[in-house]
């Protein structure tokens, strides 16, 4: 079964600078996908981030990349200069196939709560 | 643009009550719609799944239902809620078209008392 790890409860980071938040995976299929979510206080996840396996390029959008080592498994988020409002919960998921019809499921990770300080 | 829609927000109901919370999307026609739930500090679990209008399927056995009535309305219901249903409750939407991004509502809070 596939399995996501998020080993960090809680991150401080000062404002400007920038995070890495660590995520680990296992999986033995070849084609898979990797997420990252936000949740900010009010509860909604918002999605920020997405990598298929195959994708040769790092992923990024905006102040968000996602450093994808294959070979470790590992699929961290890096925030780069931090802001106020980007205090959150962050969870990292996979996709898993669900049924016969190419349907997906997201397995999530436990999260790691992020806390910017001015 | 797509949105999604969450009803109600916040709901507190004894034990035993019945339940009905809904999702609603809008923008997109033919979703796959997925209810999730979160307990306190911790991740999702997926609950129930729908490709389609009557088409659903469970992840896990459990005291709750889901249904669809229409192209892009899920319902989750329960005729006798427990203690241990008590969470957060998430309704999300994908694209059946191969993209695998899928996007939550507002949530809704339920505590069993």
């Amino acid at each position: 079964a596939q399995k996501i790890t998020q080993t960090q409860p809680g991150m401080f980071v000062q404002e400007k600078e920038a995070v890495t938040l660590d995520c680990t995976y296992d999986t033995s299929d070849q084609s898979y996908g990797l997420f990252w979510y936000k949740q900010p206080s009010s509860g909604e996840m918002i999605f920020l981030i997405y990598q298929g396996s195959y994708d040769e390029q790092n992923a990024t959008e905006g102040r968000y990349s996602l450093n994808f080592q294959k070979a470790r498994k590992s699929a961290n988020l890096v925030i780069s200069a931090s802001q106020l409002g980007d205090s959150a919960m962050y969870f990292c998921a996979m996709r898993e196939e669900i049924g016969s019809g190419g349907y997906n499921k997201l397995i999530f990770g436990a999260g790691t709560r992020l806390a910017v300080h001015p | 643009s797509q949105t999604i829609h969450q009803w109600p927000a916040t709901l507190v109901q004894p034990v035993g009550s019945p339940l009905s919370l809904e999702c609603t999307v809008e923008g997109t026609s033919n979703p796959n719609l997925y209810w999730y739930r979160q307990a306190a500090g911790r991740g999702l679990q997926l609950l129930f799944y729908s490709v389609g209008i009557g088409q659903i399927s469970s992840e896990v056995p459990q005291n709750l239902s889901a249904s669809r009535p229409q192209d892009r309305q899920f319902i989750l219901s329960s005729k006798k809620l427990l203690l241990s249903d008590s969470g957060f409750y998430l309704c999300a939407w994908s694209s059946n078209r191969g993209v695998y991004e899928q996007y939550f509502g507002p949530g809704t809070r339920l505590t069993v008392t």
